[in-house]
């Protein structure tokens, strides 16, 4: 039983291309994430989804778009490929509760999806 | 602004010797969770351990354990009776509350090596 799952896990194609990682999780979990890791592992948080409230971070280019079909699901979509787009990019997803701090905030992420593009 | 900070890139440790892995964090606010994940070479992100900044107690989840000092602001990692299996990049991470959501802010990382 996979938590997270994100597909696919590897992708090559070419500059100028559109394409789509999918994300889905089984948790019952209510706010979904995208997180981008660079070449030097650091990994930046791109979006957030709760609720169909989506926040994003405003270095984001707004090529990125991600898409939420239910609660199960955040798909990211990146239009107009760069190569500064390679990176690996995680899915991750958490219930997250009002008030105190609980464990039940921890994310849990997808396997990740490895962009390169030419 | 939050920040989180690991000043080690790289560490050795003897198998079976514990070790612990650094981290100081920065907030304003005065609730807020402090995890640890392990990245193998692999790729994944593996959930190990939660310290809430109201806990009194340090967390533990079998050989891990958080050395958390508040005033200092400080979560250290501690893996006791190193393994081969615990070789990885390991990052802390602070939950940040971004406008209703509830966001990782994420350390550069410290790359562990486990020598047999």
């Amino acid at each position: 039983d996979t938590a997270v799952s994100q597909t696919p896990k590897y992708l090559v194609t070419q500059m100028g291309n559109d394409k789509s990682i999918k994300c889905e999780q089984n948790l019952g979990h209510d706010t979904m994430y995208w997180y981008k890791q660079d070449s030097k592992k650091f990994l930046k948080i791109m979006f957030s989804y709760n609720n169909k409230e989506l926040i994003i971070n405003e270095t984001v280019p707004n090529r990125f778009s991600p898409k939420s079909p239910d609660k199960a699901h955040l798909n990211l979509h990146i239009n107009s490929l760069e190569l500064g787009d390679s990176a690996v990019y995680f899915c991750a997803s958490t219930r997250v509760r009002g008030g105190r701090e609980g464990q039940d905030e921890t994310q849990y992420f997808g396997p990740g999806t490895r962009l390169l593009v030419l | 602004a939050q920040k989180i900070t690991q000043t080690q890139p790289g560490m050795f440790v003897q198998e079976k010797e514990a070790v612990t892995l650094d981290c100081t964090y920065d907030t304003s606010d005065q609730s807020y969770g402090l995890f640890w994940y392990k990245q193998p070479s692999s790729g994944e992100m593996i959930f190990l351990i939660y310290q809430g900044s109201y806990d009194e107690q340090n967390a533990t989840e079998g050989r891990y354990s958080l050395n958390f000092q508040k005033a200092r602001k400080s979560a250290n990692l501690v893996i006791s009776a190193s393994q081969l299996g615990d070789s990885a990049m390991y990052f802390c991470a602070m939950r940040a509350r971004g406008a209703g959501s509830y966001q990782l802010t994420f350390g550069k990382g410290t790359k562990l090596s486990v020598i047999p």
